[in-house]
């Protein structure tokens, strides 16, 4: 059974850092692409970010570029966002996402999400 | 950037059909993948590869892509159908992902 779960999130003043992860288990992590999707209170799905299968090829959205970052340690089995410069705006559950297949793929599984609050 | 516009909401009667659609430039030329949310869950496809129905999705669900818009149809439409629904595809200009801003389905 596929099991994505994130941790990482929590408060955190504008302009600051996170890191958030995302531990999978249940199937063969490197062959396939992930992404993360947020989703701010009572609003829709945004995606964010989308890597490889092998990390070798990255894709963020336009406001992620710059500050975010995705990255993930196939060895670990693990995918991680590492988030600067956050804003209010920010702020939103962010879930883990595979894709079924590598790479421009629909997403087949999802974590639960980890919140994070932008605020002072 | 490439944009996907759907309709805030849809009301439909249980046992009727519900038809949502999802709209944009020559969107019959991209792949669209169909999401449900229901309320405090994560999301989950219902409807990949334009039409295509993942194991375990009932047959009431269905998917068509053509010219400027593409549709998510649930026949026979059950009161456990209630959720948001969001379109999605792969914008290769922008090498983005693009979802679309979601349509709540109320069962009546």
């Amino acid at each position: 059974e596929v099991q994505l779960v994130e941790s990482g999130g929590g408060l955190i003043q504008p302009g600051g850092s996170l890191r958030l992860s995302c531990a999978a288990s249940g199937f063969t992590f490197k062959n396939f692409a992930m992404n993360w999707v947020r989703q701010a209170p009572g609003k829709g799905l945004e995606w964010v970010s989308a890597i490889s299968g092998n990390g070798g090829s990255t894709y963020n959205a336009d406001f992620a570029k710059g500050r975010f970052t995705i990255s993930r340690d196939n060895f670990k089995s693990t995918l991680f966002l590492q988030m600067d410069s956050l804003r209010v705006e920010d702020s939103a559950l962010y879930y883990c996402a595979k894709e079924i297949g590598n790479f421009i793929h629909p997403i087949d599984s999802w974590g639960q999400g980890t919140l994070v609050t932008v605020s002072s | 950037s490439y944009v996907l516009t759907q309709p805030p909401s849809v009301s439909v009667a249980p046992g009727k059909t519900a038809t949502i659609t999802c709209g944009g430039d020559n969107i019959g030329g991209k792949t669209v993948h169909w999401y449900q949310q229901r309320p405090g869950q994560a999301p989950a496809v219902v409807i990949y590869y334009d039409a295509d129905r993942p194991s375990g999705i009932p047959d009431r669900f269905s998917g068509s892509n053509s010219g400027n818009t593409a549709t998510l149809t649930i026949s026979r439409v059950e009161a456990g159908d209630e959720a948001d629904y969001y379109c999605q595809v792969w914008d290769s200009t922008s090498v983005h992902y693009v979802f679309g801003a979601g349509t709540k389905v109320t069962v009546l």
